[in-house]
């Protein structure tokens, strides 16, 4: 029973598109997270919702905007799509205890 | 601006021996230090971690240790197994309860039988 998943897990797509992925988890955690994995291989945080507030935001383009529904979903939208956009997206969960639940990735190509 | 480093892409080790995976910060605030192991297609698992009032964590095989004065952590697994074969990346943040985590670029493990 998975934890954290998220979907697609690849997406390829034409540049200019607007496209989303969609995270789900099923541990009850208030905290949720998207990070990048880019090209050189770093996980960087891009944004993170506690109970459905937006609480870190970090410089990314108002291109990518997340949602969230509820505690359980983060959901990332990302417009206008350019090629510096293909990447490994991680949705990640953080209850009380230490240590993230990652999702298994999505594999953004942007063509 | 790399606050957290692992300066060494890959390590290969023979099976059975030790692997010393190593990890250095910068920000002084931190005070709570991960390790994560991360399977091809698969999402980062978190490992093992360590608190500032720590040197020394030990989960089975796997034991981090911090140099708070060095800034350094290292993720010692004792015996290397094929299966450890895998990207560990090292985090840092600032508490337990710290909404921000800051990764490593990871190392990736190689593990020979």
């Amino acid at each position: 029973d998975t934890a954290v998943s998220q979907t697609p897990k690849y997406l390829v797509t034409q540049m200019g598109n607007d496209k989303s992925i969609k995270c789900e988890q099923n541990l009850g955690h208030d905290t949720m997270y998207w990070y990048k994995q880019d090209s050189k291989k770093f996980l960087k945080i891009m944004f993170s919702y506690n109970n459905k507030e937006l609480i870190i935001n970090e410089t990314v383009p108002n291109r990518f905007s997340p949602k969230s529904p509820d505690k359980a979903h983060l959901n990332l939208h990302i417009n206008s799509l350019e090629l510096g956009d293909s990447a490994v997206y991680f949705c990640a969960s953080k209850g009380n205890r230490n240590g993230y639940t990652f999702g298994s990735g999505t594999r953004l190509t942007v063509v | 601006d790399q606050q957290v480093k692992q300066n060494s892409p890959s390590l290969s080790v023979q099976e059975g021996r030790i692997s010393i995976l190593n990890c250095d910060y910068t920000n002084s605030m931190f005070d709570y230090f991960l390790w994560y192991k991360k399977y091809p297609a698969e999402g980062p698992t978190f490992l093992i971690s360590i608190s500032s009032i720590k040197d020394k964590n030990e989960d089975g095989r796997f034991t981090v240790f911090l140099n708070k004065s060095a800034k350094h952590l290292s993720l010692h697994i004792v015996p290397s197994q094929p299966g450890d074969s895998a990207v560990y990346f090292c985090a840092a943040s600032e508490g337990t309860g710290g909404f921000k985590t800051i990764f490593g670029a990871g190392t990736r493990l190689f593990v020979k039988a």
